[in-house]
């Protein structure tokens, strides 16, 4: 496979269930990024992993939690949500270059997540 | 506020018609990114531009960035069904590599 793979593509949990989502890049790319897209606001920058540094967004709720075992792979923890936590998330990677070039992102296709 | 406010934030026109989309700041950007979003799917990215006064053109596609870099427009012209989405613009500031976006224009072109 090549690009950004995201699974799964659809999940509906409870407040009090557990689960995780999963991101795995196949571009040999040195960052990747979690984001949040809700309905008719910007894209809501969660998480990033690089090879330099983790960045927290500090608006997010401990409920979610990161983890990135490797430049390839990155995972998105989830628990005790509310109802408000239902969006898209997205996650994307993409090569850092620090003097400057294309930033461009990769996106995956997201999991679309509903909490009940 | 938006770091990155983008205009109008629905557009619906006929197969053929013009269009163009705006994506406005008080901030100045190293580079800004177009992408463009399908229901169902991640944004996939259009182009980056890097230097005021750029314009790239992509087919029927035609981006600009502002002399100032705070500012960039995308054209479409002769838009068709398949141009329909949602376009996104998004930009660095000095040599951070975090994307900051706006929230996004919803292009509709009717058959």
């Amino acid at each position: 496979e090549t690009g950004v793979t995201q699974t799964p593509r659809h999940l509906v949990m409870g407040m009090t269930n557990k689960k995780s989502l999963k991101c795995e890049q196949h571009l040999g790319h040195n960052a990747m990024y979690w984001y949040k897209q809700s309905a008719k606001k910007p894209l809501e920058l969660m998480f990033v992993y690089s090879l330099e540094e983790r960045v927290e967004n500090n608006s997010v709720p401990s409920r979610f939690s990161p983890e990135c075992p490797n430049s390839s792979h990155l995972f998105l923890h989830l628990h005790t949500l509310q109802p408000e936590d239902s969006a898209l998330y997205l996650c994307a990677s993409s090569q850092v270059v620090r003097t400057g070039g294309d930033y461009g992102y990769t996106f995956g296709s997201g999991t679309r997540l509903t909490v009940v | 506020t938006q770091l990155l406010e983008q205009s109008p934030q629905f557009l619906s026109i006929q197969e053929g018609e013009n269009l163009t989309v705006y994506c406005n700041s008080s901030s100045v950007f190293s580079s800004l990114q177009w992408y463009r979003q399908e229901p169902g799917e991640g944004p996939v990215l259009l182009v980056t531009v890097v230097t005021g006064g750029e314009v790239k053109k992509l087919k029927r596609l035609t981006f600009q960035f502002g002399d100032a870099r705070k500012d960039s427009s995308l054209h479409i012209t002769a838009a068709q069904p398949g141009d329909t989405g949602l376009y996104l613009c998004a930009g660095a500031r000095g040599n951070d590599y975090k994307l900051s976006f706006g929230a996004g224009t919803t292009v509709t072109v009717r058959a």
